[in-house]
């Protein structure tokens, strides 16, 4: 099975500061790949998928890049409501398996 | 508005079998599959399969394969998760979310939190 990992596993920065999130996948998966946030205690959300579609509603400071194996989220100027756990997954065939996370924090 | 609402908390003995309801509003309950993921206290996201609600065609992980069960009934626009021979390591949240056919969930339920113990 196709393996994700995610870096940073946490970060933490600045109200405005760009942040950038690493996905990778240990075999490629075309564009299929997709980004949830997760709140403290709360449900998780679909960000955006196919690797850059953002789901309606979500804030356009949101971003995504890549292809094939190599994957980044972006978010052009944290704010305070972007505190939370961001997972990537594989969308393009079963298991379809998420990343670990990466825990992102204000400064 | 699309709504998911799961049953309540379970506390469950080791080697018992779980079962959860996730009871759909909103929308056309045959339209859309059924995505079950579940989260271990403090741990990250683990898909766990999905289920067609159309054909009841199901896809289930492989650590899960002959554990698990997941059903829907159109009658009561509800799906449901069955997991068998429980043990400690099954102790977690267990969310079900609607899924468009891209294997990408949009609404997820709340949440049900199945614990594990003697």
């Amino acid at each position: 099975d196709i393996q994700m990992t995610q870096s940073p596993s946490s970060l933490s920065a600045s109200v405005g500061d760009r942040v950038t999130i690493t996905c990778r996948a240990s075999q490629t998966i075309g564009n299929y790949l997709a980004w949830y946030q997760q709140k403290p205690g709360k449900v998780p959300s679909l960000v955006m998928f196919a690797v850059s579609t953002l789901q309606p509603g979500v804030p356009s400071r949101f971003s995504g890049s890549g292809s094939g194996t190599d994957f980044t989220l972006t978010i052009s100027s944290l704010q305070p409501e972007d505190v939370a756990t961001y997972y990537c997954q594989k969308h393009n065939s079963a298991p379809f398996t998420f990343g670990p996370g990466t825990k992102v924090d204000i400064k | 508005q699309v709504q998911l609402v799961q049953s309540g908390a379970e506390v469950m003995k080791p080697g018992a079998s779980v079962k959860v309801s996730c009871k759909a509003s909103g929308y056309v309950f045959m339209n859309y599959g059924f995505t079950w993921v579940r989260q271990a206290p403090g741990q990250g996201l683990e898909w766990m399969g999905w289920i067609s609600a159309y054909n009841g065609q199901t896809n289930y992980a492989r650590e899960l394969q002959g554990r698990v069960t997941m059903t829907t009934d159109t009658s009561t626009s509800t799906a449901y998760m069955e997991l068998m021979s429980l043990t400690s390591d099954d102790t977690a949240v267990y969310f079900c979310a609607r899924d468009p056919g891209g294997a990408t969930p949009d609404y997820w339920g709340q949440g049900t939190l199945v614990t594990v113990s003697s």
